[in-house]
């Protein structure tokens, strides 16, 4: 699977949009890319993915770049609730490839009242 | 993360002792990853099962560490004379179908060995 490079941190005023970016430059055309947060001491949750195609879903958009390098997770409106390390997570998903998800450090958000 | 149990949510040891961890999936979900989260670290992949079959343990420490998910009942992540490193909270997560879907994580169990 791919790196992915995040900042390590971000704040965020609640009620604003947070915008996570994540690169993903060697990113291969059968790769997607997953976005998960772990809320302190929490499992990990299942946020959103896309192939090439932007997303959106009732908890977040993902804008992916043309060239699929890079991606951008939205929360359009951020709670406190919201507070969290938000994992970018680059996976394939086709017979013979790995079916774990490949952890890195992730961008600690933490959304400011 | 409804649906998927772990227990016990925490759990302590003394240096020497055995470790059983359990996991529950979401009804319908036959695909197990057992993953473990050091200290200050991310996650970490450990061991991948279905009903009956170990698929993947590429990421188990080569001793002491097992891990099974018998046909009936929790899958178990078990750890053999723990010591103070296998202090870290331990996290399975449950997928339906073909094993690449979305996986739904658990609260977890935190290990501590005194």
């Amino acid at each position: 699977d791919a790196k992915t490079t995040q900042p390590p941190s971000m704040d965020c005023a609640e009620g604003r949009a947070a915008n996570l970016p994540c690169n993903h430059s060697t990113i291969s055309g059968n790769e997607y890319v997953y976005w998960y947060r772990q809320i302190h001491s929490q499992g990990p949750q299942y946020i959103i993915h896309g192939l090439k195609n932007n997303e959106t879903n009732e908890m977040a958009s993902l804008i992916i770049t043309e060239d699929r390098k890079s991606s951008t997770l939205i929360l359009p409106h951020a709670t406190l609730r919201d507070t969290a390390v938000y994992y970018c997570i680059v996976r394939a998903i086709s017979s013979g490839s790995a079916r774990q998800l490949t952890f890195g450090s992730g961008t600690q958000l933490t959304v400011l009242p | 993360n409804a649906g998927v149990m772990q227990n016990p949510r925490h759990l302590v040891r003394r240096r020497g002792q055995e470790a059983r961890l359990r996991c529950s999936p979401m009804k319908g979900h036959s695909h197990v990853y057992w993953y473990r989260q050091l200290p200050e670290e991310g996650l970490k992949f450990m061991v991948y099962l279905q009903k009956e079959n170990i698929i993947d343990e590429s990421g188990m420490p080569k001793e002491r560490f097992s891990a099974e998910f018998p046909k009936e009942g929790p899958s178990i992540l078990r750890i053999q004379q723990v010591v103070r490193g296998d202090s870290a909270a331990y996290f399975c997560a449950t997928v339906t179908g073909t094993g690449y879907n979305e996986q739904f994580f658990g609260p977890g169990t935190r290990l501590t060995v005194l």
